[in-house]
């Protein structure tokens, strides 16, 4: 069975500093797929990274970076300079060949401090 | 603009009283799904629809039925609400049920129920 684990439940961190969110996942499939969403006190969901099984190259998106570390089972998230809007609840998430779903972890609730 | 839709964004009722959350999505996407988000549990399935008529369990189905009479639409329905059922709730879709980055979940901006 798939699953996801984030073992922060908040970070603190200063403005302007590079964060990193951690994420490890377990599945028995070898083609999955992992996805960041951030979600915001406004409560939406908002998608950020995503990072395939097979794909050769850790994942970007402008200051988002995915940490993938295949052998590990970890995809950590990794935002540079951060910005108070980054105060915010990130999710990791997994989808699996098999599974009709997104399985999420518990979260991680990141402040940014000034 | 590209969006799920879901109504109403706050309700509060009893205990018993049916009630209906709506979802609809103008992406002409194939699949779609509910989740309930509870403090330290994240985000887990109720229901999800991999196409129209097409219907099945999530992780958490006790209490909630689906229909998907209609591609963009996919209603939540609470034939007798109970306190535990209180959350907020989540419709989703993405183009098809695969696992590649092309099927991004889109989530509407999510309903806030509470059952007294």
């Amino acid at each position: 069975a798939q699953k996801i684990t984030q073992t922060q439940p908040g970070m603190f961190v200063q403005e302007k500093e590079a964060v990193t969110l951690d994420c490890t996942y377990d599945t028995s499939d070898p083609s999955y797929g992992l996805f960041w969403y951030k979600q915001p006190s406004s409560g939406e969901m908002i998608f950020l990274i995503y990072q395939g099984s097979y794909d050769q190259q850790n994942a970007t998106e402008g200051r988002y970076s995915l940490n993938f570390q295949k052998a590990r089972k970890s995809a950590n998230l990794v935002i540079s300079a951060s910005q108070l809007g980054d105060s915010a609840m990130y999710f990791c998430a997994m989808r699996d060949t098999g599974a009709q779903k997104l399985v999420f972890g518990q979260g991680t609730r990141l402040t940014i401090n000034p | 603009e590209a969006q799920v839709t879901q109504n109403p964004r706050y309700l509060i009722t009893v205990t018993g009283k049916k009630l209906t959350v709506t979802c609809s999505q103008n992406m002409n996407h194939e699949y779609m799904s509910w989740y309930r988000q509870d403090p330290g549990l994240g985000l887990r399935q109720i229901y999800y629809s991999m196409n129209v008529e097409v219907t099945d369990k999530g992780d958490v189905p006790e209490g909630y039925k689906v229909s998907r009479k209609e591609k963009r639409n996919f209603p939540l329905i609470l034939e007798s609400p109970s306190p535990n059922q209180t959350s907020l709730y989540f419709c989703a879709s993405s183009l098809t049920g695969g696992r590649s980055g092309a099927n991004v979940l889109t989530f509407g901006a999510g309903s806030r129920l509470t059952v007294l």
